[in-house]
């Protein structure tokens, strides 16, 4: 079974902090991305990267970084948190071609930022 | 970003009932996808459609890819109370492009 983990499954942080989400994923899958969930906007795309130091913006980047040095991990940077950035964060990775790319989420970070 | 029109936004139903809830585009997706995502947890793969005018079943759940390429229904047989939770559609393009993601249909199963 595809595994993808996510480091916290809640956090708080305060307004300027630096925030890390990580996630690690057992598949040897290519894609990873990151996605923000909010009540009644559903899924949105914040980053995504299809090789190791290779990244792409999604629909809402701005405020967001990452990093991917390995293969199985895809991290998530918030500069300097901020309340709008309250959210649940979900973490997924797919292997790339049909018809097997499905995307396998993780089990989601609830951020809080105060 | 582009998502997908996918409705109801919220069902209440009764246990036994069957559920449906469908997705459109105003363009073509190559593939559609339906997820289930529990309480405090992250979206579960239900179903995956490949070709146009495909219907695959899941036990009591059966989807099917639109001729035109444009739309994806799900219908939930005889519903229980464990079919609580968010369903969202999902559409790939083409191969190795991200998903779009509707908004998702917020079931509620009432006992």
């Amino acid at each position: 079974d595809v595994k993808v983990t996510q480091s916290s499954r809640y956090l708080v942080k305060r307004t300027g902090e630096k925030v890390f989400l990580e996630c690690v994923q057992d598949m040897d899958h290519e894609n990873m991305f990151w996605y923000r969930q909010d009540p009644g906007l559903g899924l949105r795309l914040i980053y995504f990267s299809y090789d190791v130091k290779m990244k792409e913006k999604g629909d809402i980047p701005e405020g967001y970084s990452v990093s991917r040095e390995k293969k199985e991990r895809f991290s998530l940077i918030l500069e300097s948190a901020s309340t709008n950035q309250t959210s649940m964060y979900l973490c997924a990775s797919s292997y790339p071609g049909l018809p097997k790319d499905t995307q396998y989420f993780g089990p989601g970070t609830r951020l809080t930022v105060l | 970003g582009q998502q997908l029109n996918q409705s109801p936004q919220s069902m209440f139903i009764q246990e036994g009932e069957d559920v449906s809830m469908n997705c459109t585009s105003s363009s073509i997706f190559n593939t559609w996808l339906w997820y289930k995502q529990d309480p405090g947890e992250g979206p579960v793969l239900l179903i995956a459609l490949y070709k146009a005018g495909e219907l695959t079943s899941n036990g009591r759940l059966t989807a099917q890819f639109g001729i035109t390429r444009k739309d994806s229904f799900l219908n939930i047989s005889a519903s229980i109370p464990s079919d609580v939770g968010i369903y969202f559609c999902a559409g790939q393009k083409w191969g190795n492009t991200p998903l779009v993601f509707g908004k998702g249909t917020r079931l509620s199963v009432i006992a």
